[in-house]
């Protein structure tokens, strides 16, 4: 079945400090896409970083790095210098089947910075 | 610039009323998607349309209907509302570019959507 696990409900982490958000995934397809989103608590939903199954390298956006091990099956979230507006819910999402645009989320973590 | 509305932002409504959430785009996108968001479980597809009067179902769609009449539209109805369906529900839409690897989702606002 094709799932996506979170299994830190919440996280905290220093400002200026990094912080890992943990993120694995299962599925038999050998092609799909990986993402990450933040929701504010504003509510809304803000596309952070893509990476696709057959990417080389990690993804990189600025100080977010996703640390891709397809072994592993995980996708895991890399926030650098944590700042205080970085406190948000965090979700990981993936694309299948490759070809559209479904996706299924985690449950999510909820990252709080502080000073 | 381009957008994805939602309205009602917020709905307050009986068990067993039919309930309409409406969605718009300005994106001119051809994928329209909605989602339920509830504590436990992420966001759930709950139906999704790849074109004007293209819909199909997703994860968890009963008690649920969509039409896709024009492109900018996809309204989610809730044929009688239920407690269950007490959630907040976001629209999004999406697009292949060329030359793109990937397909962003645009996320609306969200509709937070009580059933008393």
């Amino acid at each position: 079945a094709q799932k996506i696990t979170q299994t830190q409900p919440g996280m905290f982490v220093q400002e200026k400090e990094a912080v890992t958000l943990d993120c694995t995934y299962d599925t038999s397809d050998p092609s799909y896409g990986l993402f990450w989103y933040k929701q504010p608590s504003s509510g809304e939903m803000i596309f952070l970083i893509y990476q696709g199954s057959y990417d080389q390298q990690n993804a990189t956006e600025g100080r977010y790095s996703l640390n891709f091990q397809k072994a592993r099956k995980s996708a895991n979230l890399v926030i650098s210098a944590s700042q205080l507006g970085d406190s948000a819910m965090y979700f990981c999402a993936m694309r299948l089947p490759y070809n559209t645009d479904k996706l299924i989320f985690g449950t999510g973590t909820r990252l709080q910075v502080f000073p | 610039d381009a957008e994805i509305t939602q309205s009602p932002r917020h709905k307050i409504t009986e068990t067993g009323r039919q309930v309409t959430l409406a969605c718009h785009q300005t994106w001119n996108h051809n994928n329209m998607f909605w989602y339920r968001q509830d504590l436990g479980h992420g966001l759930r597809l709950i139906h999704y349309s790849y074109g004007v009067h293209d819909t199909n179902k997703g994860e968890v769609s009963d008690g649920y209907s969509v039409s896709r009449s024009n492109t900018e539209d996809l309204p989610l109805t809730l044929e009688s509302a239920a407690s269950s369906q007490t959630s907040v529900y976001f629209c999004a839409s999406s697009e292949k570019l060329a030359g793109s690897a990937y397909n962003e989702q645009f996320f609306g606002p969200g509709t937070r959507l009580t059933v008393l």
